[in-house]
């Protein structure tokens, strides 16, 4: 168990949908990354949010967005959402700042199946 | 923009063999880290590797980094079958906005046998 919860596990949704995905990350871990495995594309950095702020931007579409709050928890919104949007989507956290190897913890991720 | 290329992607050997996964990566960096994955599971974190000549071990599993080479091997000794797992090597690379992301290869799916 690597202490970063991801809610819910499984989401079925239609196309053209909004979905929510949740993220906890390991106490006292400041940021948060979110990232899309897919088969096709295989393990794609989203998202990093440090201390509540946009970090780091990877490949991720403009119909997603995503936050980080004052507890530090993070959310990540998909929305029109489209056959292609399928995958499992991991959230990870880090305890150190730019400098230092950090690892990153990844929660248990969410599987989303978009019908 | 930096890529990170493992070989081979599958991997099929018979337990007590050994065997090593390659991971080169195509820009300076001086961290790099291995993860597993389980089926249908999360990514669990291996190694760390922070320097040249890094060499970590645990268990049957042992990673080393030549950054000179840009190339860090993790090298499976006499297989067993709890190993079978798909194995991630990731580089920190820079993101948009210059700050570091970790840049994933495409895994080895390696499936040990009896």
């Amino acid at each position: 168990d690597s202490g970063v919860t991801q809610t819910p596990k499984h989401l079925i949704t239609a196309t053209g949908q909004r979905v929510t995905l949740r993220c906890s990350p390991r106490s006292g871990d400041l940021s948060v990354y979110w990232y899309q495995q897919s088969l096709d594309q295989g393990l794609q950095f989203l998202i990093q949010y440090y201390n509540g702020e946009e970090r780091a931007k990877g490949n991720i579409l403009e119909r997603f967005s995503a936050q980080q709050f004052p507890d530090l928890h993070s959310e990540l919104n998909l929305s029109s959402l489209e056959l292609g949007d399928s995958a499992l989507y991991f959230c990870a956290s880090s305890g150190m700042g730019q400098g230092w190897a950090k690892t990153q913890y990844f929660g248990p991720g969410t599987r989303l199946l978009v019908l | 923009e930096l890529k990170v290329e493992q070989n081979p992607l599958f991997l099929s050997m018979q337990e007590g063999k050994n065997y090593t996964i390659y991971c080169n990566y195509s820009t300076t960096s001086d961290r790099l880290y291995w993860y597993r994955q389980d089926p249908g599971k999360s990514l669990e974190s291996l190694f760390v590797l922070l320097s040249n000549g890094a060499v970590k071990q645990e268990g049957r599993l042992m990673a080393s980094l030549d950054t000179k080479a840009r190339l860090s091997t993790l090298h499976i000794t006499a297989a067993v079958h709890d190993l079978s797992a798909t194995y991630f090597c990731a580089v920190d690379g820079w993101a948009e906005g210059g700050s570091e992301k970790l840049v994933f290869g495409k895994g080895t799916k390696l499936t040990v046998n009896p």
